[in-house]
């Protein structure tokens, strides 16, 4: 079965400080999607990015980069720099492939307070 | 386009109500889902469908029913509602070609006294 884990459930950072939020997953399946979504205050879920399982490329937008290493089963999220506004919480997600049946499994969350 | 259009916004019901949350979409997306949010447990799977006329249950299926007869719309039931459905209930469509991120519609706050 799919699993995702976020182990840290509260992190609070000092404005301008690089923040890494750690994801781990577990799947039996070769494809997969991992996923990664912020929820501000206002509570909308806000899409981040989508990696396949078959591109293991750091990815970098602006002050969001993202580690996925196969060999750990990780996918985590540093903020660069940052900022009040990324105060939220921010999921892991994981979608496997299977048939058009593609449940999406989330991690409980971290939440971010960042302070000015 | 409006995306995912859930409504009500906000709900409070009486134990033992019945209420339905809607969830609509313009998109043409195959796939639509139904997700619960409770404090410290990140969101849960409800129910999924993959199309018009088939759906599925997910990890929290009890207590909730859904159907699909259009591409469109995917409402889901609440029978007897209990204090445990208190929650903020969201609703994800994706299109079938895999790849895309997951578009959420706002959310439905319920609560259940």
């Amino acid at each position: 079965a799919q699993k995702v884990t976020q182990a840290q459930t509260e992190i609070s950072v000092v404005e301008k400080e690089d923040v890494t939020l750690d994801c781990v997953y577990e799947t039996r399946d070769t494809t997969y999607y991992l996923f990664w979504y912020k929820q501000p205050p206002s509570g909308e879920l806000v899409f981040l990015i989508r990696r396949n399982s078959f591109d293991e490329q750091n990815e970098i937008s602006g002050r969001y980069s993202w580690n996925f290493q196969k060999s750990t089963s990780s996918f985590n999220f540093t903020i660069t720099a940052s900022q009040v506004v990324d105060s939220a919480v921010y999921f892991c997600a994981l979608s496997e492939d299977r048939s058009g049946n593609t449940p999406l499994v989330f991690g409980k969350g971290t939440r971010l307070s960042v302070i000015a | 386009n409006a995306g995912v259009t859930q409504t009500p916004k906000f709900q409070v019901l009486k134990t033992g109500q019945s209420m339905t949350l809607q969830c609509a979409q313009d998109m043409n997306h195959e796939y639509m889902s139904w997700y619960r949010q409770d404090p410290g447990m990140g969101l849960r799977l409800i129910h999924y469908s993959v199309g018009a006329g088939i759906t599925d249950q997910g990890e929290v299926p009890n207590g909730y029913n859904v159907s699909r007869s259009t591409t469109e719309d995917f409402p889901l039931r609440l029978l007897s509602a209990a204090p445990s459905q208190t929650s903020v209930y969201f609703c994800a469509t994706l299109p079938y070609q895999r790849g895309y991120g997951y578009t959420f519609g706002s959310g439905t706050r319920l609560t259940v006294v």
